[in-house]
């Protein structure tokens, strides 16, 4: 597709429930990544996927967190036993290898935790 | 220790005048590169503009441009000709190392307010 695109957009959840938030990168783009963006904050980082390298989980939260990315494309990130302060909007962005292009963002998810 | 400092929380400039964004950042790295991204109340990220470490000159986009002063390891956005438009939360972001496998460390951000 022509940018990254996030799905769902809105995610309402009940405390203790698992979700999952998926990302569809730009065809082509072979580095992922994860951010979240509590409240009126900047962007935290969570995850990246580069290539067929390892991840780097060096951002996620707590152990309830875990993402995938399958076939070095769509990821996946999972909340399991989700709590309320993981309320928050969830970012995914993907850049080509090279460096001086900007990271495109997807619109994210936003998810509330009650 | 945070990476990129943003001591603006919130400013606020008349249309058609010029706006400065200051940003610091913090790294032993030689190689690095420093992004702005603007994103407005619909949420979405809108990359500006990009200044490497080892660019002689500062970059420029259109009506932005961003004031890089290595040695004191500043990366001031600079705004001309302010429209209404850019009202909007503006984050100053770093990468740390000589590929764009890592990831950017971003500021708080400033609160831009354009008004008539």
């Amino acid at each position: 597709g022509a940018g990254v695109s996030q799905s769902p957009s809105n995610k309402v959840t009940e405390k203790g429930k698992d979700v999952e938030l998926r990302c569809d990168p730009i065809s082509g783009h072979t580095a992922l990544y994860w951010y979240r963006q509590s409240l009126g904050q900047g962007l935290e980082f969570l995850i990246y996927f580069q290539g067929n390298s390892a991840p780097d989980k060096s951002g996620l939260p707590s152990d309830r967190f875990s993402a995938e990315r399958t076939g070095g494309s769509v990821s996946t990130l999972t909340i399991q036993r989700t709590q309320q302060e993981d309320s928050a909007v969830y970012l995914c962005a993907s850049t080509e290898t090279g460096g001086r292009e900007g990271y495109t963002f997807g619109s994210g998810t936003r998810l509330t935790v009650v | 220790a945070q990476k990129i400092t943003q001591t603006q929380p919130g400013m606020f400039v008349q249309e058609k005048e010029a706006v400065t964004l200051d940003c610091t950042y913090d790294t032993s790295d030689q190689s690095y590169g420093l992004f702005w991204y603007k994103q407005p109340s619909s949420g979405e990220m809108i990359f500006l503009i990009y200044q490497g470490s080892y660019d002689e000159q500062n970059a420029t986009e259109g009506r932005y441009s961003l004031n890089f002063q290595k040695a004191r390891k500043s990366a001031n956005l600079v705004i001309s000709a302010s429209q209404l438009g850019d009202s909007a939360m503006y984050f100053c972001a770093m990468r740390e190392g000589a590929n764009s496998g890592y990831a950017l460390n971003f500021g708080k951000g400033t609160s831009l307010l354009v008004t008539p």
